[in-house]
């Protein structure tokens, strides 16, 4: 079955310690996206790409990094920088520029211990 | 950048009411979504519109596209449990970013 998988479900982090979250489809999607979920608020743009190689920063970019080497995947580095990172993270691909109806991952829960 | 503000935040209702809940941004949008998101789960995708005016349905659900282009509304009809879940608009502003903009989400919660 075609679809995104973001791994883990449940992240937990130390304080001062880089993490990346996984984000693989096989929808042969071209762009992907990572978006920030917190209680009560809507979803915040992380970081997109719209194709390998590419990718451009989203409203709440600083402290996380990204890298689109592959079609099918779209990692995300929370490093030691983005200073309040525990929150659900969210993945998205869509399949071109005439299609908005995003496909999403299932998410990671991103604590910090 | 562009914001959506929808409401209400949060409803309550019993079982079988109808429920609506509505988007309004001051950008103008080409494009309305609303999304259903289930406890731990990514948001999955209910209705989509393309065009001012359109009304669209799917199944107990119905949502339109706001003639200014700058507002929508959903509609659940006579709701069950499993309506339970956070429900959110997002729309594309008309200068071709190639990204949506969410709603804060509306989350409804169902009394037997």
């Amino acid at each position: 079955d075609g679809g995104i998988t973001q791994s883990p479900k449940y992240l937990f982090r130390k304080e001062g310690q880089n993490v990346t979250l996984s984000c693989e489809q096989n929808l042969n999607h071209d762009a992907m996206y990572w978006y920030r979920q917190d209680p009560g608020q809507g979803l915040r743009l992380i970081y997109y790409s719209q194709i390998v190689n590419d990718f451009q920063k989203g409203d709440i970019a600083e402290g996380y990094s990204v890298s689109r080497e592959k079609k099918e995947s779209f990692p995300l580095t929370v490093t030691s920088a983005q200073k309040n990172p525990t929150a659900f993270y969210l993945c998205a691909s869509r399949v071109d520029v005439l299609w908005y109806g995003y496909t999403f991952g299932s998410g990671t829960r991103l604590t910090v211990v | 950048g562009q914001q959506l503000n929808q409401s209400p935040q949060s409803m309550f209702i019993q079982e079988g009411e109808d429920v609506s809940m509505n988007c309004t941004s001051s950008s103008i949008f080409n494009t309305w979504l609303w999304y259903k998101q289930d406890p731990g789960e990514g948001p999955v995708l209910l209705i989509a519109l393309y065009k001012a005016g359109e009304l669209t349905s799917n199944g107990r659900l119905t949502a339109q596209f706001g003639i200014t282009r700058k507002d929508s509304f959903l509609n659940i009809s006579a709701s069950i449990p499993s309506d339970v879940g956070i429900y959110f608009c997002a729309g594309r502003v008309i200068q071709g970013a190639q990204k949506l903009v969410f709603g804060q989400g509306t989350r409804l919660t169902i009394n037997p």
